[in-house]
């Protein structure tokens, strides 16, 4: 089945450093992937997709690229605010009929002033 | 603009008993529907999803049901708790297109005891 690999966390960095969050994802068919990042007691919300390989997202500063060769879709921001700190989930979707994602465990991301 | 309400916001139920939790979305005909589920600082599990009025499909088997009486409304429920179904429960709409966007609700948190 599909499955994403993404960064362990906890992740604790201070404000204005870079951030990677690393994804990995195996799936044999052709995915869009996703970023969504969830903030304490709400749900899910999308930061950005990207349904075609070699093409780049990107939104509030945060910026990943779909790597089909590698199968990787690292999350990038050059330097992060406390207002970054939050869970960050990537995904992936492949249209069996269900429209069903598979999400990776989540980085949690803490970010001191 | 597109709605998505959740009901209850929060449950504290008996081991045993029954459950029914609800979402509405407004402001979009048609949409896909899914309800996932969250471990306390765990991942997203996709647990069922409708494309149509009385058509919902289970992805896993968690003893738990769902349906889908309206377009706009998509219930889960079970007749008896286990402590298992403690986490966040939230609803998701996507439009009915391959591999699209899929936007949360303000999730539901349920404690079983």
């Amino acid at each position: 089945g599909d499955s994403v690999t993404q960064t362990e966390g906890p992740v604790t960095l201070s404000e204005g450093t870079s951030l990677t969050v690393n994804c990995s994802y195996e799936t044999k068919q052709y995915p869009t992937l996703f970023w969504y990042v969830q903030y304490p007691g709400e749900g899910p919300q999308l930061l950005f997709k990207v349904p075609k390989a070699n093409e780049k997202g990107s939104n509030r500063g945060f910026e990943a690229t779909y790597n089909k060769e590698a199968t990787s879709f690292h999350l990038q921001k050059a330097s992060v605010q406390e207002s970054d700190s939050a869970v960050y989930y990537c995904a992936l979707s492949v249209n069996y009929g269900n429209e069903k994602i598979t999400f990776g465990a989540g980085t949690k991301l803490t970010i001191k002033p | 603009a597109q709605t998505i309400h959740q009901w209850p916001v929060a449950e504290i139920k008996a081991v045993g008993s029954p459950l029914s939790l609800g979402c509405t979305i407004k402001g979009k005909s048609s949409p896909n529907l899914y309800w996932y589920w969250q471990a306390t600082g765990g991942t997203l599990q996709q647990l069922f999803y409708s494309i149509t009025v009385g058509q919902v499909e289970s992805v896993v088997q968690l003893n738990l049901s769902a349906s889908r009486p309206k377009d706009d409304q998509f219930i889960l429920s079970t007749e008896k708790l286990l402590l298992s179904h403690s986490g966040f429960y939230l609803c998701a709409w996507s439009l009915n297109r391959n591999q699209d966007t899929q936007y949360f609700g303000p999730g539901t948190r349920l404690l079983v005891l």
